[in-house]
């Protein structure tokens, strides 16, 4: 069975600081893996995914996230955050070989202070 | 597109009584997941349908819950009777295919059973 660990339940950072949220995912097969975002009062939107190719996936927001199969990562990162990244972040992973449904990480709360 | 409609967006109710969530899915979009999202526990998922036909409803906390899918248009999450316990933001999500291919979430629904 595959698992999602986000360790980090806050991270707390001031405008244009960089930021990094940290995934870690277990599994015996590959997987593709998901970072989505969700706003206040909203539903879930998803941000990038990395589904194979290149390591490193970015979205039209700036983020980036790379995978990294030896530490069984795939860490969110923006070199300069915006008042409007507050949001909760999910991490999430499926096995390739049967890709019915997500399993989510317990999200990161990110909140940006001016 | 108007994406994933759900209703209503909040819900009261008192312990013991039934309560019904609404789904209606994006057009052309033919897997269909309930999910759950918690303090606690964070974001589960109950059930997922596909071509309107349950496939895994292993995440549905009991016999008090149970879900349809009538058309390819709508989807009922009901619990019967609702406890206290129950109190959460339900969450519908569809997509085109299963897994691999984005989930679109609606707002939610807030319920709080008093």
């Amino acid at each position: 069975a595959q698992s999602v660990t986000q360790l980090d339940s806050q991270v707390p950072v001031f405008e244009e600081a960089p930021v990094e949220l940290r995934c870690n995912y277990s599994s015996s097969v590959s997987v593709y893996l998901f970072w989505y975002v969700q706003y206040p009062n909203q539903g879930l939107q998803l941000l990038l995914k990395y589904l194979s190719g290149s390591t490193l996936v970015e979205s039209i927001n700036g983020f980036e996230a790379e995978f990294n199969k030896s530490q069984t990562s795939f860490h969110l990162r923006k070199p300069s955050v915006h008042i409007s990244d507050t949001a909760e972040y999910f991490c999430a992973v499926t096995p390739s070989y049967n890709t019915d449904k997500l399993i989510f990480g317990t999200g990161t709360r990110l909140q940006v202070f001016p | 597109d108007a994406g994933v409609i759900q209703s209503p967006r909040h819900e009261v109710t008192e312990m013991g009584q039934e309560v019904t969530l609404r789904c209606k899915p994006i057009s052309g979009h033919n897997s269909l997941f309930w999910y759950r999202q918690t303090m606690m526990r964070g974001l589960e998922l109950l059930i997922y349908f596909n071509n309107n036909v349950p496939i895994d409803d292993s995440g549905m906390p009991e016999d008090r819950f149970s879900a349809k899918m009538p058309n390819a248009s709508f989807s009922t999450l009901k619990i019967q009777p609702s406890e206290p316990r129950d109190s959460a933001v339900y969450f519908c999500a569809s997509s085109q295919s299963t897994g691999i291919d984005i989930q679109y979430f609606g707002a939610g629904t807030r319920l709080s059973v008093l």
